[in-house]
C-alpha cells in the first residue's frame, strides 16, 4: 500500500535557525513527489515537485532533496513567515493524478 | 500556473440539506480533483472529475452521497448530499496541469450543525 509519513509532526524553531523536515514513502513507483505550503485557512500552495533520486529543487530558502526512500525540506534561515503547515504528497507512475498526502509538519518560526 | 477559483468558500449547513461545491479553473487542465481534509487531518482524495463522464470515487466514497459533475476541462462541481456533522470539513478542487504541477484552490469549508 502507497504510504507517505512526514515528521517531526511539528517543529519550533528560532529565527535563523535552519532544521529539515522529512519525508518517507514507498510507493509502487513514483512519478512524482510533491511539497506544498498550507497556511490555516488557506488551500495548499504548491512548492516542488521531485521526479528522481538525487534531484535537488531550491526556492528561496527552501531547498527540497530526493533519495529512494525520502524526501527532505531544508528551511535555511527561516523568518517567521515561514511559519505554515508544509505537506508532501507523493504520486504513482501511471496516469491516475492521484496524490497521497502525509499528515504534514506544522513549523513555527518565532522572532 | 493555473488558478483555481472555489465557491462557497465557506458555508454553515443544516444536517440534512445538500451543498454544491463550485471549481473553477483559469486555464484548461489534464485532469480535476476533488479532496476532503477533515479537521486537524491531511488531504483525502474523494474522486477524480472526468469531463462528459461519471466521476471515478476512491474507496469510502460514492456516487451518492457525493455526486460530481465536469461538464468541460474548467468546470466542476462537487455536492455533499444529506449532509451530517461528520461531512464537516474543508473540500478542496485541484487541477493537474499538463502531467506535471498539481494545483489546489482555497478550498470550500462546510460545517454542519
Amino acid at each position: 500500500e502507497d504510504q507517505v509519513t512526514q515528521s517531526p509532526e511539528a517543529l519550533r524553531l528560532q529565527e535563523g535557525e535552519s532544521s529539515s523536515l522529512n519525508c518517507s514513502y514507498t510507493v509502487s513507483g513514483l512519478r512524482g513527489l510533491f511539497w506544498y505550503r498550507q497556511d490555516p485557512g488557506k488551500g495548499p500552495e504548491f512548492l516542488f515537485t521531485l521526479y528522481s533520486a538525487g534531484e535537488e529543487k531550491e526556492k528561496e530558502r527552501l531547498k527540497a532533496t530526493l533519495t529512494k526512500k525520502e524526501s527532505f525540506l531544508h528551511i535555511t534561515a527561516p523568518k517567521p513567515e515561514d511559519s505554515a503547515t508544509y505537506l508532501c504528497a507523493v504520486q504513482a507512475r501511471g496516469n491516475t493524478g492521484k496524490l497521497i498526502f502525509g499528515q504534514g509538519t506544522t513549523l513555527q518560526v518565532k522572532p | 500556473s493555473a488558478v483555481i477559483s472555489q465557491k462557497p468558500s465557506r458555508d454553515i449547513c443544516q444536517r440534512g440539506t445538500s451543498l454544491t461545491i463550485q471549481c473553477q479553473v483559469d486555464s484548461q487542465v489534464t485532469m480535476m480533483f476533488w479532496y476532503r481534509q477533515q479537521p486537524g487531518q491531511s488531504l483525502t482524495l474523494i474522486a477524480t472529475a472526468n469531463q462528459g463522464s461519471e466521476a471515478t470515487y476512491e474507496s469510502g466514497f460514492v456516487i451518492d452521497k457525493f455526486p460530481i459533475s465536469r461538464p468541460n476541462l474548467t468546470f466542476s462541481t462537487l455536492t455533499v448530499s444529506n449532509m451530517s456533522p461528520e461531512d464537516s470539513s474543508i473540500y478542496l478542487c485541484s487541477g493537474w496541469e499538463n502531467g506535471n504541477t498539481i494545483y489546489f484552490g482555497e478550498g470550500s469549508w462546510l460545517t454542519v450543525v
